[in-house]
C-alpha cells in the first residue's frame, strides 16, 4: 500500500473535466513539492506537472495541478480519448529521505 | 536528440547480480541528481534509488537498501545501478530519470527489463 494515496480509477466523458487526488502527510506533500506523471500503455512516464502547479514546456494548459496542506490534485479539462492513461503523483519524503509515488489512477474516457 | 538509454537488463536467477547502465545524451547530466524507478509487471511505479549530482549522497528504498548500489560517471554521462542478491520480487522494468531539482523527473529512459526467476 502506497504512502501517497490515489483513487484506483476515475472516468468521465470526452470534453468533460476530471480531477485526481493524491493524499499524503506533513513529511511529504505537506512540506515538499508534488509532481504528476502520465503513463500511456507500454511507454515510460511523462512529466505533466512539477512544483505543485507548473507545467513543462509542451504540456497543454488542459492539465493543472494544485496543493493544499497534505493533499494535491491533478485536473484535466476538455478530456480526449488520448488522455486515457495511468496517472501518478510523486513527492519527496523528508522524514524517510526517499521519493514516493502514489499507487496510480487509471483514467478512462468513456 | 534528448535521450536516456538504459541497458543491462536480462534474466537472472534468485541470488544473482546485474549491472544496469543509463547513458545520457542531448541533456545536461553532471549537474543533476538522478534516480532509478521500477515498475513490476502490471503494477505501479516504485522509486528505487537516487544519487546527487556529485555522487556524494545516495538514497535507497527499504526494499533494496543493502542489495543495490547506485553510482555515476559524470565524465561519461552515465548512471549505474548494481543489483546484488536479486529476488523474484525485483522483477520489473527499471527506468532511470533525471531530477529537475525538486524530486520531479523531467526526463525518463525507455526502461530495461530485469527478470528474476529460477
Amino acid at each position: 500500500q502506497s504512502i501517497l494515496t490515489q483513487p484506483p480509477s476515475v472516468s468521465a466523458a470526452p470534453g468533460q473535466k476530471v480531477t485526481i487526488s493524491c493524499s499524503g502527510s506533513s513529511s511529504n506533500i505537506g512540506n515538499n513539492y508534488v509532481s504528476w506523471y502520465q503513463q500511456l500503455p507500454g511507454t515510460a512516464p511523462k512529466l505533466l506537472i512539477y512544483d505543485n502547479n507548473q507545467r513543462p514546456s509542451g504540456i497543454p494548459d488542459r492539465f493543472s495541478g494544485s496543493k493544499s496542506d497534505t493533499s494535491a490534485t491533478l485536473g484535466i479539462t476538455g478530456l480526449q480519448t488520448g488522455d486515457e492513461a495511468d496517472y501518478y503523483c510523486a513527492s519527496w519524503d523528508s522524514g524517510l529521505a526517499i521519493a514516493l509515488f502514489g499507487g496510480g489512477t487509471k483514467l478512462t474516457v468513456l | 536528440e534528448v535521450q536516456l538509454l538504459e541497458s543491462g537488463g536480462g534474466f537472472v536467477q534468485p541470488g544473482g547480480s546485474l549491472r544496469l547502465s543509463c547513458a545520457a545524451s542531448g541533456i545536461s547530466f553532471s549537474t543533476f541528481a538522478m534516480h532509478w524507478v521500477r515498475q513490476a509487471p502490471g503494477k505501479g511505479l516504485e522509486w528505487v534509488s537516487a544519487l546527487s549530482d556529485s555522487g556524494d549522497a545516495t538514497y535507497y528504498s527499504d526494499s533494496v537498501r543493502g542489495r543495490f548500489t547506485i553510482s555515476r560517471d559524470n565524465s561519461k554521462n552515465t548512471l549505474f545501478l548494481h543489483l546484488n542478491n536479486l529476488r523474484v520480487e525485483d522483477t520489473a522494468v527499471y527506468y532511470c530519470a533525471r531530477d529537475r531539482l525538486t524530486a520531479s523527473f523531467d526526463y525518463w529512459g525507455q526502461g530495461t527489463l530485469v527478470t528474476v526467476s529460477s
